[in-house]
């Protein structure tokens, strides 16, 4: 199994309102990622967490909070986003200290910001 | 943030023909992923490669690991309608779990 799951699928937020995309994964992956990504260009890093603890941040603004509370589960949080924001938002995981070190991605939620 | 140089950047073609993409990069790398995405969904993994020189087959799909290994290549053998999509190669230097993306390309197949 290389399922990684994301919900919802599709969200529509105001400006003002605070939700929260869900990741899951049962690989025994130790290491989830968040990426942004925009139409027709490649996804872009936002977070990285290995061992359940942030390891990359790419200067990402803080109306956007990740957390991992345990090794299968990796949470977004949104809190008065942009319209700027809107985009699809896609997890991912891998193995760690592997040589074979593969990522799988989810199907990803599409925000958008009104 | 650092992306990988991937050509052509899109690309028609009709049913049957042969498709050829690469990646390169100025940075050597210890792994080499190549992804399809439709539209509205995540990558998906096609092939990956781990070994400078390394050919790797999955179906019709070819793709190699470049000696010098700052570049990978991909070939899909008599395309279908059902490749069209975005291609992109991912990389993975030694010691980060950090991959970086390439540009993509993007195929078009003419029935």
């Amino acid at each position: 199994d290389t399922e990684v799951t994301q919900t919802p699928k599709h969200l529509v937020m105001g400006m003002t309102n605070k939700k929260s995309l869900k990741c899951e994964q049962h690989m025994g992956h130790r290491a989830m990622y968040w990426y942004k990504q925009k139409a027709k260009k490649p996804p872009e890093l936002m977070f990285v967490y290995s061992y359940e603890k942030l390891s990359i941040n790419e200067s990402v603004p803080s109306r956007f909070s990740p957390e991992c509370p345990n090794s299968s589960l990796l949470n977004l949080h949104l809190h008065a986003l942009q319209p700027e924001d809107s985009a699809l938002y896609l997890c991912a995981s891998s193995q760690l200290g592997l040589a074979k070190n593969i990522q799988y991605f989810g199907a990803g939620t599409r925000l958008s910001v009104l | 943030g650092q992306q990988l140089n991937q050509s052509p950047q899109s690309m028609f073609i009709q049913e049957g023909e042969d498709v050829s993409m690469n990646c390169t990069s100025s940075s050597i790398f210890n792994t080499w992923l190549w992804y399809k995405q439709d539209p509205g969904e995540g990558p998906v993994l096609l092939i990956a490669l781990y070994k400078a020189g390394e050919l790797t087959s999955n179906g019709r799909l070819t793709a190699q690991f470049g000696i010098t290994r700052k570049d990978s290549f991909l070939n899909i053998s008599a395309s279908i309608p059902s490749d069209v999509g975005i291609y992109f190669c991912a990389g993975l230097a030694s010691g980060t779990y950090k991959y970086i993306f390439g540009t993509g390309t993007r195929l078009k197949v003419l029935a």
